[in-house]
């Protein structure tokens, strides 16, 4: 298995681009996880779906954020104006359907926003 | 209240040494849990689940006190490549699949 797939590794852009994110799960994993993580605030949850259904944004910090998921082996996370302090990691995640099983990450895309 | 917290460390210990680290968890109703190992500028990966009874992988072992509400990962005989940051999660009976983070407890292993 090729594991959680993200791209791009690395993202530099211009303060009020768009910028997405995209990841690819495990394939059988019903939850698919979008984190961030900062120095200063560790890893934070920003969304998850559950066979491709949102079911928790509440982590999302504003509009400027959208996730979709159109189907089991594909979601993409939507900056739209990037701002400097979006800058971070942001990690995909899946883990199968049942609860006890660990997250699998994917290795994080590192997004600069200047 | 945060639902996961842990001492950030860090922790320097040398090689050889033993090293413990606890982390408590808020919500009496957490119900699986485990430890991550993130390396520097890495993706966290699961390092092992712990389970109720204790349970132990090699040098490391994790242990749960549900009394108390905390979690613990002892480290034997410490390697240089076990400097990393070690991060305790928690799940919640009532939401899905979603894990709780803790902040992570830094670790280094000097020669």
């Amino acid at each position: 298995d090729a594991g959680v797939i993200q791209s791009p590794r690395h993202e530099v852009t211009e303060m009020g681009q768009e910028v997405t994110l995209r990841c690819k799960p495990i394939s059988g994993h019903d939850y698919l996880f979008w984190y961030r993580q900062t120095m200063m605030r560790g890893l934070e949850l920003l969304i998850y779906f559950n066979n491709n259904v949102p079911i928790d944004d509440s982590g999302m910090p504003e509009d400027r954020f959208s996730a979709k998921m159109p189907n089991a082996s594909f979601s993409t996370l939507k900056i739209q104006p990037s701002e400097p302090r979006d800058s971070a990691v942001y990690f995909c995640a899946s883990s199968p359907r049942a609860k006890g099983y660990g997250y699998t990450f994917g290795s994080g895309t590192r997004l600069t926003v200047v | 209240r945060k639902e996961v917290e842990q001492d950030p460390g860090p922790f320097n210990v040398p090689e050889g040494a033993t090293v413990a680290f606890n982390c408590t968890y808020s919500n009496s109703a957490s119900q699986s849990f485990f430890w991550y190992r993130q390396d520097c500028r890495k993706e966290p990966k699961l390092l092992m689940s712990v389970y109720s009874s204790g349970n132990e992988d090699g040098r490391f072992t994790a242990q749960l006190n549900r009394a108390s509400q905390y979690i613990s990962l002892l480290i034997r005989d410490s390697k240089l490549s076990d400097s990393a940051t070690y991060l305790c999660v928690v799940t919640l009976s009532n939401t899905g699949n979603q894990f709780y983070f803790g902040t992570g407890t830094s670790l280094t292993v000097i020669p």
